[in-house]
């Protein structure tokens, strides 16, 4: 069973630029997942969509995040425009159903100059 | 509100000696709690989790750890360290309230295996 695909794994953009993440979660997984890791930190959850509608947002910053989950299968995070404090490991996860197992990506880490 | 607290950013054992770390959680309602491990460049793998009834989970590569709710701990053992388990360990804790089921992390322990 393949797992959950990010892309890309690194990316180096300026302060100001803008940047978008994609998450492919494991076939049949309704619930995803947006996590951002801060070096030294755990990851703090962004989003948590159920097939393709927001159940919690309250921890993304809406001013320059935004992410999308079209046809309740694959999902994009945006940050437009990203600041220093940005740089993290963006991770996604995905699980079968609600209060199911998680599974993560490998991440996307975003360094911001 | 819920929250995890790892004491300790670090911790170094010897192959083959006992490990310990250590995990307490705040909820205000029955917590599912969990450990999950990261290795470098690659994301979380879950270890075990707590949701009812045993209060002693097992989890995989001899990884155990027990509920103690009078204590609000969940602290993570294994009796023989091996080197392959140099990784850093984060525990979690999950209140389920209508349909959010938000994961809360701790900060994470790195744990070094010294030969």
């Amino acid at each position: 069973e393949a797992g959950v695909a990010q892309s890309p794994r690194y990316k180096i953009i300026e302060k100001r630029q803008s940047v978008a993440f994609w998450c492919n979660p494991i076939s049949g997984h309704a619930t995803l997942y947006w996590y951002q890791q801060i070096l030294g930190q755990g990851p703090k959850l962004l989003i948590q969509f159920q097939n393709n509608g927001v159940v919690d947002d309250s921890q993304l910053p809406k001013d320059r995040f935004s992410a999308e989950r079209l046809k309740g299968v694959d999902s994009t995070l945006k940050i437009q425009p990203a600041k220093l404090e940005d740089s993290a490991v963006y991770l996604c996860a995905s699980s079968l159903r609600f209060r199911g197992e998680l599974f993560f990506g490998e991440g996307s880490r975003l360094t911001v100059l | 509100a819920q929250s995890v607290t790892q004491l300790g950013s670090h911790v170094s054992v010897s192959e083959g000696a006992l490990v310990l770390l250590r995990c307490n959680y705040s909820s205000s309602v029955p917590p599912y709690l969990f450990w999950y491990v990261q290795y470098p460049n690659q994301g979380l793998q879950l270890l075990l989790k707590y949701t009812t009834g045993a209060t002693l989970v097992k989890g995989i590569n001899g990884f155990e750890a027990e509920f103690k709710k009078s204590e609000t701990s969940f602290h993570l053992t294994k009796p023989s360290a091996h080197m392959s388990d140099a990784a850093e360990y984060f525990c979690a804790v999950s209140s389920y309230t209508g349909a959010n089921s938000k994961l809360t992390f701790g900060k994470g322990i790195t744990l070094s295996v010294r030969p």
